[in-house]
């Protein structure tokens, strides 16, 4: 199974708007870490934030938070008051205890927002 | 802060030839650092991990031979692509984390380098 799925390949949202990235994970471990990072075109990867397996509260840096659903196994990134430059790759990771710290990656969401 | 550098940021060269790609943590120590490939349009996939002092540990499929590590000091591991074929033509992307022993530890990303093999 993969350990994280992204079902959305690509997403529009209108600038000033909100808009929800999916992400699901697969993982055994009681204790893992989750990570969303930025890709523009540039190509470098930025981390946006990150939310711990043990975390009760959502995880929120500026204009991004994570909706952790623990339950489902979910851990959905949402952007709020999109704007020009948000248009990128994203992609959800994982990291486990179990597994010696390896940053597993999603297939990614490509971004665009709408002027 | 907690920046990474990568070093080139882009190389073209010849088959059969290797070539060297140097990721260093700018403003912290990392004693584990990650080495990703990235095809256009697709994921990163983790190609090793590199650990200061000791041999890396590579991944399954991943060529021990053909991409040497070296991870010679607490702030530069490198990444050798050996006798190179355009096959290698890649985007390699390093990363690193403060404290990498810790699986809640953020891993900071080099630039990244477009390695194009002609």
């Amino acid at each position: 199974a993969q350990k994280i799925t992204q079902t959305q390949p690509g997403m529009f949202v209108q600038e000033k708007e909100a808009v929800t990235l999916d992400c699901t994970y697969d993982t055994s471990d009681q204790s893992y870490g989750l990570f969303w990072y930025k890709q523009p075109s540039s190509g470098e990867m930025i981390f946006l934030i990150y939310q711990g397996s043990y975390d009760e509260q959502n995880a929120t840096e500026g204009r991004y938070s994570l909706n952790f659903q623990k339950a489902r196994k979910s851990a959905n990134l949402v952007i709020s008051a999109s704007q020009l430059g948000d248009s990128a790759m994203y992609f959800c990771a994982i990291t486990e205890k179990d597994s010696s710290y390896k940053l597993i990656f999603g297939s990614g969401t490509r971004l665009l927002v709408r002027p | 802060g907690a920046v990474v550098s990568q070093h080139p940021s882009w190389v073209i060269c010849k088959s059969g030839t290797s070539v060297k790609i140097e990721c260093r943590s700018l403003d912290f120590q990392a004693t584990t650092m990650f080495w990703y490939r990235q095809f256009p349009k697709q994921s990163l996939m983790l190609m090793a991990t590199s650990n200061e002092g000791s041999k890396a540990t590579y991944e399954q499929g991943v060529e021990k031979d053909k991409f040497l590590i070296n991870h010679a000091s607490l702030t530069l591991s490198t990444l050798t692509v050996t006798s190179a074929h355009p096959e290698d033509s890649s985007f390699y992307i390093c990363s690193a984390g403060k404290d990498a022993g810790d699986f809640t530890d953020t891993q900071y990303f080099g630039p990244g380098t477009r390695l194009t093999v002609l």
